[in-house]
Protein backbone atom coordinates (compact mmCIF):
# COMPACT_ATOMS: atom_id res chain seq x y z
CA UNK A 1 0.00 0.00 0.00
CA UNK A 2 1.49 3.60 -1.20
CA UNK A 3 1.56 5.38 1.91
CA UNK A 4 2.51 8.88 3.74
CA UNK A 5 3.23 9.21 7.38
CA UNK A 6 3.97 12.44 9.03
CA UNK A 7 5.06 12.95 12.46
CA UNK A 8 6.80 15.54 14.71
CA UNK A 9 3.96 18.39 14.78
CA UNK A 10 3.38 19.63 18.28
CA UNK A 11 2.55 22.86 20.46
CA UNK A 12 5.82 25.00 20.23
CA UNK A 13 6.13 28.85 20.84
CA UNK A 14 6.80 31.43 19.11
CA UNK A 15 10.37 31.48 17.86
CA UNK A 16 11.02 28.17 18.57
CA UNK A 17 11.37 25.04 16.59
CA UNK A 18 10.11 21.94 15.67
CA UNK A 19 11.37 19.47 13.06
CA UNK A 20 8.82 17.24 10.49
CA UNK A 21 9.27 14.29 9.25
CA UNK A 22 7.40 12.22 6.56
CA UNK A 23 7.79 8.48 6.46
CA UNK A 24 6.89 6.84 2.48
CA UNK A 25 6.47 3.09 2.19
CA UNK A 26 4.63 1.38 -0.76
CA UNK A 27 6.58 2.93 -3.84
CA UNK A 28 9.91 3.56 -4.81
CA UNK A 29 10.28 6.89 -2.94
CA UNK A 30 14.05 8.03 -4.84
CA UNK A 31 11.77 8.05 -8.38
CA UNK A 32 9.68 11.11 -6.94
CA UNK A 33 9.70 14.78 -6.18
CA UNK A 34 8.02 15.62 -2.65
CA UNK A 35 6.46 18.41 -0.68
CA UNK A 36 5.16 19.84 1.80
CA UNK A 37 1.34 21.43 1.45
CA UNK A 38 -0.31 22.88 4.63
CA UNK A 39 -3.37 23.75 6.27
CA UNK A 40 -4.65 26.74 8.48
CA UNK A 41 -7.37 25.90 10.55
CA UNK A 42 -10.75 26.32 8.10
CA UNK A 43 -9.15 27.70 5.88
CA UNK A 44 -7.86 26.28 2.46
CA UNK A 45 -4.47 25.15 1.07
CA UNK A 46 -1.19 26.65 0.94
CA UNK A 47 1.94 24.95 -0.38
CA UNK A 48 5.28 25.71 1.92
CA UNK A 49 7.89 23.87 0.03
CA UNK A 50 8.89 20.92 -2.55
CA UNK A 51 12.50 19.18 -3.41
CA UNK A 52 13.01 17.10 -6.26
CA UNK A 53 14.03 13.30 -5.98
CA UNK A 54 17.42 13.97 -6.10
CA UNK A 55 17.08 17.04 -3.82
CA UNK A 56 18.78 19.16 -7.09
CA UNK A 57 15.69 21.49 -7.59
CA UNK A 58 13.92 22.91 -4.12
CA UNK A 59 11.59 25.54 -3.89
CA UNK A 60 10.02 27.76 -1.17
CA UNK A 61 6.75 29.51 -0.56
CA UNK A 62 7.90 33.33 -0.04
CA UNK A 63 5.85 32.94 3.70
CA UNK A 64 8.93 30.47 5.15
CA UNK A 65 11.64 31.35 3.18
CA UNK A 66 14.52 31.44 5.36
CA UNK A 67 13.13 30.15 7.84
CA UNK A 68 12.33 26.34 6.64
CA UNK A 69 14.63 24.06 5.01
CA UNK A 70 13.00 21.31 3.01
CA UNK A 71 15.26 17.87 3.01
CA UNK A 72 15.15 14.20 2.00
CA UNK A 73 16.91 10.94 3.20
CA UNK A 74 16.39 8.43 -0.12
CA UNK A 75 17.69 5.77 1.60
CA UNK A 76 15.53 6.31 4.53
CA UNK A 77 12.38 6.98 2.35
CA UNK A 78 12.06 9.91 4.37
CA UNK A 79 11.00 13.61 3.71
CA UNK A 80 11.89 16.13 6.42
CA UNK A 81 11.44 20.32 7.16
CA UNK A 82 13.06 21.81 9.55
CA UNK A 83 11.02 24.66 11.09
CA UNK A 84 12.89 28.18 12.87
CA UNK A 85 11.52 30.87 13.80
CA UNK A 86 8.39 30.07 14.27
CA UNK A 87 5.22 32.17 13.77
CA UNK A 88 1.83 32.33 15.18
CA UNK A 89 0.35 32.47 11.28
CA UNK A 90 2.54 28.98 11.03
CA UNK A 91 0.04 27.20 13.12
CA UNK A 92 -1.44 24.68 10.71
CA UNK A 93 -1.89 21.38 9.72
CA UNK A 94 1.49 20.03 7.72
CA UNK A 95 0.47 17.25 4.84
CA UNK A 96 3.63 15.87 2.96
CA UNK A 97 2.32 14.80 -0.90
CA UNK A 98 4.01 13.17 -3.35
CA UNK A 99 4.82 14.17 -6.77
CA UNK A 100 3.20 12.78 -9.88
CA UNK A 101 5.45 11.06 -12.19
CA UNK A 102 3.97 12.78 -14.97
CA UNK A 103 3.40 16.20 -13.42
CA UNK A 104 6.11 16.41 -10.14
CA UNK A 105 4.25 20.14 -9.27
CA UNK A 106 0.76 17.75 -9.00
CA UNK A 107 0.50 16.14 -5.70
CA UNK A 108 -1.05 12.16 -6.10
CA UNK A 109 -0.85 10.97 -2.39
CA UNK A 110 -1.45 12.92 0.70
CA UNK A 111 -0.61 11.90 4.33
CA UNK A 112 -2.98 12.50 7.01
CA UNK A 113 -0.75 15.17 8.38
CA UNK A 114 0.67 16.52 11.80
CA UNK A 115 -0.55 19.53 13.39
CA UNK A 116 1.14 22.55 14.44
CA UNK A 117 0.35 24.88 16.65
CA UNK A 118 2.49 27.68 17.49
CA UNK A 119 1.24 29.73 20.74
CA UNK A 120 2.94 31.16 23.99
CA UNK B 1 3.62 34.93 -7.95
CA UNK B 2 0.66 33.57 -9.98
CA UNK B 3 -2.73 34.00 -8.11
CA UNK B 4 -5.26 31.52 -8.70
CA UNK B 5 -8.64 32.88 -8.45
CA UNK B 6 -11.77 30.22 -8.39
CA UNK B 7 -15.54 30.98 -8.36
CA UNK B 8 -18.04 30.80 -7.16
CA UNK B 9 -17.18 30.51 -3.85
CA UNK B 10 -19.99 28.35 -2.98
CA UNK B 11 -22.09 26.45 -5.24
CA UNK B 12 -25.16 25.19 -4.68
CA UNK B 13 -26.59 21.77 -6.90
CA UNK B 14 -29.01 19.70 -6.60
CA UNK B 15 -27.96 15.54 -6.57
CA UNK B 16 -27.75 14.01 -10.40
CA UNK B 17 -27.55 17.63 -11.70
CA UNK B 18 -24.38 19.18 -13.92
CA UNK B 19 -22.11 21.40 -11.54
CA UNK B 20 -19.40 23.72 -13.19
CA UNK B 21 -16.58 25.02 -11.59
CA UNK B 22 -14.10 27.85 -12.60
CA UNK B 23 -10.50 28.80 -11.83
CA UNK B 24 -8.37 31.76 -13.31
CA UNK B 25 -4.84 32.16 -13.66
CA UNK B 26 -3.23 35.78 -13.05
CA UNK B 27 -0.91 34.83 -16.17
CA UNK B 28 -1.08 31.32 -18.49
CA UNK B 29 -0.08 28.05 -16.83
CA UNK B 30 -0.06 26.40 -19.71
CA UNK B 31 -2.27 22.94 -19.27
CA UNK B 32 0.14 22.79 -15.59
CA UNK B 33 -3.41 22.74 -13.79
CA UNK B 34 -4.36 20.39 -11.24
CA UNK B 35 -8.21 20.15 -9.35
CA UNK B 36 -8.26 18.35 -6.14
CA UNK B 37 -11.37 17.10 -4.00
CA UNK B 38 -10.95 17.87 0.19
CA UNK B 39 -14.10 16.32 2.63
CA UNK B 40 -14.07 17.61 5.92
CA UNK B 41 -11.32 15.63 8.27
CA UNK B 42 -9.52 14.19 5.13
CA UNK B 43 -6.55 15.10 3.13
CA UNK B 44 -7.12 16.17 -0.48
CA UNK B 45 -7.23 13.69 -3.60
CA UNK B 46 -5.74 14.33 -6.95
CA UNK B 47 -8.93 14.20 -9.58
CA UNK B 48 -7.30 16.02 -12.56
CA UNK B 49 -4.24 16.80 -13.82
CA UNK B 50 -2.54 18.81 -16.92
CA UNK B 51 -5.78 20.48 -16.85
CA UNK B 52 -8.28 17.21 -18.41
CA UNK B 53 -6.54 14.36 -17.50
CA UNK B 54 -8.17 12.15 -14.72
CA UNK B 55 -6.22 10.66 -11.87
CA UNK B 56 -6.25 6.83 -11.41
CA UNK B 57 -9.60 6.00 -10.26
CA UNK B 58 -11.48 9.14 -10.83
CA UNK B 59 -14.84 8.81 -12.05
CA UNK B 60 -15.76 9.98 -15.74
CA UNK B 61 -17.84 11.95 -13.90
CA UNK B 62 -15.50 14.40 -13.41
CA UNK B 63 -13.83 16.11 -16.56
CA UNK B 64 -11.60 18.98 -16.96
CA UNK B 65 -11.01 21.73 -19.05
CA UNK B 66 -9.31 24.76 -20.08
CA UNK B 67 -5.47 25.98 -21.37
CA UNK B 68 -3.50 29.29 -20.27
CA UNK B 69 -5.46 31.22 -18.07
CA UNK B 70 -9.34 29.59 -17.92
CA UNK B 71 -10.15 26.53 -16.51
CA UNK B 72 -13.28 24.40 -15.57
CA UNK B 73 -14.18 21.50 -13.51
CA UNK B 74 -17.52 19.63 -14.74
CA UNK B 75 -19.05 17.50 -12.55
CA UNK B 76 -22.04 15.88 -14.38
CA UNK B 77 -24.16 14.01 -12.14
CA UNK B 78 -23.55 14.74 -8.76
CA UNK B 79 -23.46 11.78 -6.17
CA UNK B 80 -23.69 12.15 -2.32
CA UNK B 81 -20.12 11.28 -2.24
CA UNK B 82 -19.30 14.78 -4.51
CA UNK B 83 -20.60 17.34 -2.09
CA UNK B 84 -17.20 18.75 -1.20
CA UNK B 85 -14.41 21.94 -1.34
CA UNK B 86 -12.23 21.83 -4.78
CA UNK B 87 -9.27 23.56 -4.80
CA UNK B 88 -7.17 24.54 -8.42
CA UNK B 89 -3.42 24.19 -8.31
CA UNK B 90 -0.94 25.72 -11.07
CA UNK B 91 2.23 23.87 -11.30
CA UNK B 92 3.69 25.85 -14.01
CA UNK B 93 6.33 27.95 -12.44
CA UNK B 94 7.37 26.57 -9.31
CA UNK B 95 8.08 27.31 -6.82
CA UNK B 96 5.90 28.10 -5.62
CA UNK B 97 3.38 26.33 -6.76
CA UNK B 98 0.11 27.91 -5.88
CA UNK B 99 -3.80 27.03 -4.88
CA UNK B 100 -7.09 28.81 -5.66
CA UNK B 101 -9.27 29.39 -2.38
CA UNK B 102 -11.74 27.10 -2.76
CA UNK B 103 -15.29 26.23 -3.81
CA UNK B 104 -17.72 24.46 -1.60
CA UNK B 105 -19.90 22.32 -3.44
CA UNK B 106 -23.30 22.02 -1.21
CA UNK B 107 -26.12 19.91 -1.58
CA UNK B 108 -29.44 22.06 -2.81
Amino acid sequence: EVQLVESGGGLVQPGRSLRLSCAASGFTFDDYAMHWVRQAPGKGLEWVSGISWNSGSIGYADSVKGRFTISRDNAKNSLYLQMNSLRAEDTALYYCAKGLAAAPGAFDIWGQGTMVTVSS
Amino acid sequence: EIVMTQSPATLSVSPGERATLSCRASQSVSSNLAWYQQKPGQAPRLLIYGASTRATGIPARFSGSGSGTEFTLTISSLQSEDFAVYYCQQYNNWPPNTFGQGTKLEIK
